[in-house]
């Protein structure tokens, strides 16, 4: 059974840092993974997605990586501002899963001015 | 531009009532989802459908049912509410999988039952 992983599970950094989320995956016979965004009381707001033959995706600030061997995905946020805080998930897609993403119990980031 | 549209936003049951949680895409997606969110266990997948006329039941399907009704819509239903079916519902839809399988999700549905 797929198991997602992020760690740390709280961050707090000044606004301004460059800061990398963590996440980490058991099977790696994945099809896609996904980085999401959730605001407090609000829904997912989907921010990158990284099929398996590909190691990175950028949109704007944001920059994932995927490393299928070794388990492992990133999301790097440049230049931090407040608006970022919110929490972090990421989510699998498996190969033979049909339709169903594990999540990771994500990262909640805080960025303070 | 409404993406995927859930109600209601809020409700409180007393235990052993019924209701129906309703969402509607207008992305034209063929997959749809019902996942929970609870602290502590994440976002679990309750069921999907991967396309109009097809059902299948995702990681904890007990005690929910769901119909999609058409190509937009995709509702669950609890018969019987139980206080451990309190949590966060959200309403999610994409593409086919050999598509890049881009998950969009609702604004969630909260739900407490006494």
């Amino acid at each position: 059974k797929q198991e997602v992983t992020q760690i740390p599970a709280a961050l707090s950094v000044p606004e301004g840092e460059n800061l990398v989320l963590n996440c980490s995956f058991t099977d790696s016979a994945i099809y896609n993974l996904q980085w999401f965004r959730q605001d407090p009381g609000k829904g997912l707001t989907s921010l990158l997605l990284i099929q398996s033959s590909q190691r990175e995706q950028t949109s704007g600030r944001l920059n994932a990586s995927l490393d299928k061997s070794s388990g492992r995905s990133t999301l790097y946020i440049a230049a931090s501002q407040p608006g970022d805080s919110a929490t972090y998930l990421c989510a699998v897609r498996m190969n033979n899963a049909g339709n169903m993403l594990t999540f990771g119990g994500g990262t909640r980031l805080m960025v303070k001015p | 531009n409404a993406g995927v549209t859930q109600t209601p936003k809020f409700q409180v049951l007393k235990t052993g009532q019924s209701m129906t949680l309703q969402c509607a895409q207008d992305m034209n997606h063929n997959s749809m989802y019902w996942y929970r969110q609870d602290p502590g266990m994440g976002l679990r997948l309750i069921y999907y459908s991967a396309s109009e006329g097809t059902t299948d039941k995702g990681e904890v399907p007990n005690g929910y049912n769901v119909s999609r009704l058409n190509k937009r819509e995709f509702s669950l239903r609890l018969e019987s509410a139980a206080p451990s079916q309190t949590s966060v519902y959200f309403c999610a839809s994409s593409e086919q999988p050999t598509s890049t399988g881009e998950l969009f999700f609702g604004e969630g549905s909260r739900l407490t039952v006494l």
